[in-house]
């Protein structure tokens, strides 16, 4: 089972990159890592996912290393309603072992 | 199309009692999942469903929780015995295929128990 760690909180400002890195030293061959955004009093939504290297989408960027042992999350230019709670997830595929292990999640707030 | 809803979205109980939660997941996605989250805390992977089989039901905090699917659409989480630590917020989510999959979740129900 992949154990994802990731820091508890960041503090940024309007404009700023935020980077946070999520490690999961157990991921598994078949493993995708994946990110997602949660608001208060809703359920998460996906941002993006990535295997290895580097994928970017509309929203974020994620770097992944050749040892696939953490991913970093970049969110450009961050505005006030990027202030939330993230996670990464790190599925373990196959086996009988289908717990899927959240982060604690990282909350990030942004100032003006 | 319609994304995953739950129901209720509001339940409060009192000690001792039986509740059901519904979820109800996105049209053809095969994979459902339960997840707690209490007050400020992050997400309590529960139950898994893959159709209407549960691979894994060893998130399950105890014994008076149970899940079932039927006709691998709708889930209900039972929650027997309710106690005061059960207060949480329960979110369902749905992916196509298989756990690698994204999820999309539902808004969640949101439990108390008096």
């Amino acid at each position: 089972l992949a154990k994802t760690t990731q820091p508890i909180s960041m503090d940024s400002y309007e404009g700023q990159e935020v980077n946070i890195t999520c490690s999961h030293n157990n991921i598994a061959t078949n493993d995708y890592i994946t990110w997602y955004q949660q608001f208060p009093s809703q359920g998460p939504r996906f941002i993006i996912q990535g295997y290895k290297t580097k994928v970017t989408n509309e929203v974020a960027s994620l770097f992944i290393p050749a040892d696939r042992k953490s991913s970093t999350l970049s969110l450009p230019r961050v505005s006030l309603s990027d202030t939330a709670v993230y996670y990464c997830l790190v599925p373990s595929s196959g086996g009988s072992d289908y717990k899927l292990s959240f982060g604690a999640g990282t909350t990030v707030t942004v100032r003006a | 199309g319609a994304g995953v809803s739950q129901s209720p979205s509001n339940k409060v109980t009192e000690k001792g009692k039986d509740v059901e939660l519904r979820c109800d997941p996105i049209s053809g996605h095969t994979a459902l999942y339960w997840y707690r989250q209490s007050l400020g805390q992050g997400l309590e992977f529960l139950i898994y469903f893959q159709g209407n089989s549960a691979p894994d039901k060893s998130g399950l905090p105890s014994d008076r929780f149970s899940a079932e699917r039927t006709g691998g659409s709708v889930s209900t989480l039972t929650i027997q015995r309710t106690q005061q630590e059960d207060s949480a917020v329960y979110l369902c989510a749905s992916s196509l295929w298989e756990s690698t999959d994204t999820q999309y979740f539902g808004p969640g129900t949101r439990l108390t128990v008096l």
